[in-house]
Parts: structure tokens; C-alpha cells; sequence
């Protein structure tokens, strides 16, 4: 079983901050996702990554296949990213970072 | 909207019933994933279809199952259900069937057993 750890589980940031949420993984894996779910429960992934890093508007993912880390970063954060962000692998997520920007 | 439809939205039963969840995938979207997210044990694998054939399978429980129709469409099966099996079910569809290709979510079906 691939225990997959993320930190923070909680976050609350300011509108404009640079947030990062950490994800690690115990099993050497090929890929993983960052989802995204929002208040309405509906959930959206953002990256399927396999190596390096991604970038799509002010979302950023990056991953270390050796150290078994991933890192996802938002820049200027809005208060329209509040939601949970999670990481997986093919079968197992993590258990979500919360997080709340305040306008 | 990721073109991806679970029916019902929302499903109250009684133990000891019989449901059926079902899913659409995106047009020409050949494989179809299943999660359970309950309160306690978050998000679940259960179950992934390709084009008709079992490709993966998850914490998926013997009172479980699943199929995937010639028109690709997928329907989770759960009987015999039990208070524990309230969750919201989430399916999925991604165009092929190994774990590199992106997921599209539907909506899910809260199901909740009383």
C-alpha cells in the first residue's frame, strides 16, 4: 500500500500569497495527480504528472520521482482557490489540504 | 461541466437494499473509474473499466460490482448495504485506460443508507 502524505492539511492564506502544498509518497510511483475539489463537492484535476514540472495559469506542479515528492504552488492566490486539494497516485489519494484564501 | 454524467444525484435508501450508479463517460472516453469518498476513509479507489473489460481494481467490496456496456457507459452495483456504504460515489472517464491519460470527474451520487 502506497501511504501518500500531504502537508498542510489546513491552510488559510491571504489574497496574493504564494501557497504550497506538499504531497509524499512511500511507493516509488510513475505518476501522480493533484484533483482539486471544491466546496460543491464536484472535483476537477488540475495535473497528471510523471516527471519535472507543469504549469497551467497560476497553478504550478512539480515532482521528484527519486525523493518521492510533489509540490503543488499557486501564485497570487484569490479567493476562488479556496477548496481541497488532493494527491494520488493510481490508487491511492492523500487526504486533501484544505485551504481558504481571504479576500 | 466535464461531460461526464452520474445519475441519480442524490439516492436515500434503506439497509440491507439494493442500488444501482450509474455513468456516462465523455464522448469517445473508453475508460471509466470509480471512487467512494466517505467522511472517514476519504477518497477510495474501487474499480476501473476499459472498454468493456475490467482493467483495476481497488478497495472494491464483495457486496460490490461493477460492468461497463458496449456503449461505454458503467453501472456500480451495491447490495446488501449498509450504513457505513453512505458516501458520495464519484465516477470517472479519461480517454485510455492506463493512469498517464487525465481524469474527467462527474458530479457523483450521494447515496445515503439509513
Amino acid at each position: 500500500k502506497n501511504e501518500v502524505e500531504q502537508s498542510p492539511q489546513n491552510l488559510t492564506a491571504q489574497e496574493g500569497e504564494f501557497i504550497t502544498i506538499n504531497c509524499s509518497y512511500s511507493v516509488g510511483i510513475s505518476a501522480l495527480h493533484w484533483l482539486q475539489q471544491h466546496p460543491g463537492g464536484g472535483i476537477v484535476s488540475l495535473f497528471m504528472l510523471s516527471s519535472g514540472k507543469k504549469k497551467h495559469g497560476r497553478l504550478i506542479a512539480t515532482i521528484n520521482i527519486q525523493e518521492k515528492h510533489s509540490s503543488l504552488h499557486i501564485t497570487a492566490s484569490h479567493p476562488r482557490d479556496s477548496a481541497v486539494y488532493i494527491c494520488a497516485d493510481q490508487f491511492y489519494f492523500g487526504t486533501g489540504t484544505s485551504l481558504t484564501v481571504i479576500p | 461541466d466535464s461531460g461526464v454524467t452520474q445519475t441519480p444525484k442524490h439516492l436515500i435508501t434503506a439497509t440491507g437494499q439494493r442500488v444501482t450508479l450509474r455513468c456516462s463517460p465523455r464522448s469517445g472516453d473508453l475508460s471509466v473509474y470509480w471512487y467512494q469518498q466517505s467522511l472517514d476513509q476519504g477518497l477510495q479507489f474501487l474499480i476501473q473499466y476499459y472498454n468493456g473489460e475490467e482493467r483495476a481494481k481497488g478497495n472494491i467490496l464483495e457486496r460490490f460490482s461493477a460492468q461497463q456496456f458496449p456503449d461505454l457507459h458503467s453501472e456500480l452495483n451495491l447490495s446488501s448495504l449498509e450504513l457505513g456504504d453512505s458516501a458520495l460515489y464519484f465516477c470517472a472517464s479519461s480517454a485510455e485506460g492506463d493512469f498517464y491519460n487525465e481524469q474527467f470527474f462527474g458530479p457523483g451520487t450521494r447515496l445515503t443508507v439509513l
